[in-house]
């Protein structure tokens, strides 16, 4: 069975900061890999996500992930975060067929200070 | 393009009943899934219908039910609710079922609570 691990429930920094949310994941066979974005009292937004192909892959609005398969690791990182980017950031894992297979993992709640 | 809408977006129940959820996906997506957001258990899957039909279903009590019209709507149902029940339920809508690699598209949720 497949799990992924967010090691960080809460995570404050300052605007214009840089910041890292972790991610680890366990699985047996190859998987697919995702990050979503949920800001208060609204749905999950893809983010961005792994599939095959290059390790690196961004998102729109300057966020960018790295799939390390030594480290089962799939981190989260934004050279400079705005007051906007505050909400709650979950990463996902799933091996290959339908949605029953996605595992989310807890949240990672991402404070910005002003 | 409207985006999945999900209504009631706010409900309040009391052990014991029941309760009907809907959610109308983006207008051509036939894929529906249901999920369940607590701040324990964080999001799991209920389950996902295509042309009507239950496709795949997570590992939830049998309280919990669904159903897809023909014009793609569906509508989840929980019976006999407890207090565990609490949650905000997410409806997710795609073009087509198929991998899990397929991108999903989040409506904004219904915020049940159970007192």
């Amino acid at each position: 069975a497949q799990s992924v691990t967010q090691l960080d429930s809460q995570v404050p920094v300052f605007e214009e900061a840089p910041v890292e949310l972790r991610c680890n994941y366990s699985s047996s066979v190859s998987v697919y890999l995702f990050w979503y974005v949920q800001y208060p009292n609204q749905g999950l937004q893809l983010l961005l996500k792994y599939l095959s192909g290059s390790t690196l892959v961004k998102s729109i609005n300057g966020f960018e992930a790295e799939f390390n398969k030594s480290q089962t690791s799939f981190h989260l990182r934004k050279p400079s975060v705005h007051i906007s980017d505050t909400a709650e950031y979950f990463c996902a894992v799933s091996e290959p067929g339908g949605y029953q297979k996605v595992t989310f993992g807890t949240g990672t709640k991402l404070q910005v200070i002003p | 393009k409207a985006g999945v809408t999900q209504t009631p977006r706010y409900l309040i129940k009391t052990r014991g009943q029941q309760v009907t959820l809907s959610c109308s996906p983006i207008s051509g997506h036939r894929s529906v899934s249901w999920y369940q957001q607590t701040p324990g258990q964080g999001l799991q899957f209920l389950f996902e219908y295509f042309s009507e039909t239950q496709r795949n279903k997570g590992n939830f009590p049998g309280r919990f039910s669904g159903r897809q019209f023909s014009n793609s709507r569906s509508e989840m149902n929980v019976s006999t609710l407890e207090l565990g029940d609490s949650a905000l339920y997410l409806c997710a809508s795609s073009l087509e079922p198929g991998d899990s690699n397929q991108p999903q598209h989040f409506g904004d949720g219904t915020r049940l609570s159970i007192l």
